[in-house]
């Protein structure tokens, strides 16, 4: 069975800083997608990234970025110039042709003015 | 629908009455997921449909727990005999693909609360 682990259930940035959001997975596929969610108050998901396991390149969105280490089975975001609409849940979640999402416990994001 | 839509978006009932939640797939997406997310924590997969098929109902917390689909289009999940635990905020996706490989969109939620 895949999990998805996301160890810091809560974080902090000031407005305008970056940070970085770390999410980690087990499986024994080679081929997967992994993808960040937000949820805002209003509960809905909003897709921020996602990445194909089969390629290199990290996937950039705007100021949304990933880190995929796929040894390490790693993949965090990082969000630059951060802004106070980016305080959030962020989910990480995984894909591998199961039909299926797993998300982690998801990240409490809080920006500061 | 441009959206995923979902109703009711709170439901308050009493212990041991049944609920119907409602989902509204965007039209033309043939996998459609529910989720239930409790307070404070992640996404615990419900089950799935492809078509009007439930190929995997291996998340359904207990025999209370039942969903259709029809018409590949609308879906019902119904709790019957809700407890307190079933306490949470259901979530319903959909995806144009059946691997969902490029993500799901998803409605806004049903806040069930049962007292």
């Amino acid at each position: 069975a895949q999990t998805v682990t996301q160890s810091q259930p809560e974080m902090s940035v000031q407005e305008a800083e970056t940070v970085t959001l770390s999410c980690t997975y087990d499986t024994s596929e080679s081929n997967y997608y992994l993808f960040w969610y937000k949820q805002p108050p209003s509960r809905q998901m909003i897709l921020v990234i996602r990445q194909e396991a089969y390629k290199q390149q990290n996937a950039t969105e705007n100021r949304f970025s990933v880190n995929f280490q796929k040894a390490a089975k790693s993949f965090s975001l990082k969000i630059s110039d951060s802004q106070l609409g980016d305080t959030a849940m962020y989910f990480c979640a995984f894909n591998n042709a199961g039909n299926m999402l797993t998300f982690g416990g998801g990240t409490r994001l809080m920006v500061k003015p | 629908g441009a959206g995923v839509s979902q109703s009711p978006s709170n439901k308050v009932t009493e212990k041991g009455k049944d609920v119907e939640l409602r989902c509204d797939p965007i039209s033309g997406h043939t996998a459609l997921y529910w989720y239930r997310q409790r307070l404070g924590q992640g996404l615990e997969f419900l089950i799935y449909f492809q078509g009007n098929s439930a190929p995997d109902k291996s998340g359904l917390p207990s025999d209370r727990f039942s969903a259709e689909r029809t018409g590949e289009s609308v879906s019902t999940l119904t709790i019957q005999r809700t407890q307190q635990e079933d306490s949470a905020v259901y979530l319903c996706a959909s995806s144009l693909d059946i691997g969902g490989y490029y993500g799901y969109t998803f409605g806004s939620g049903t806040r069930l609360t049962v007292v």
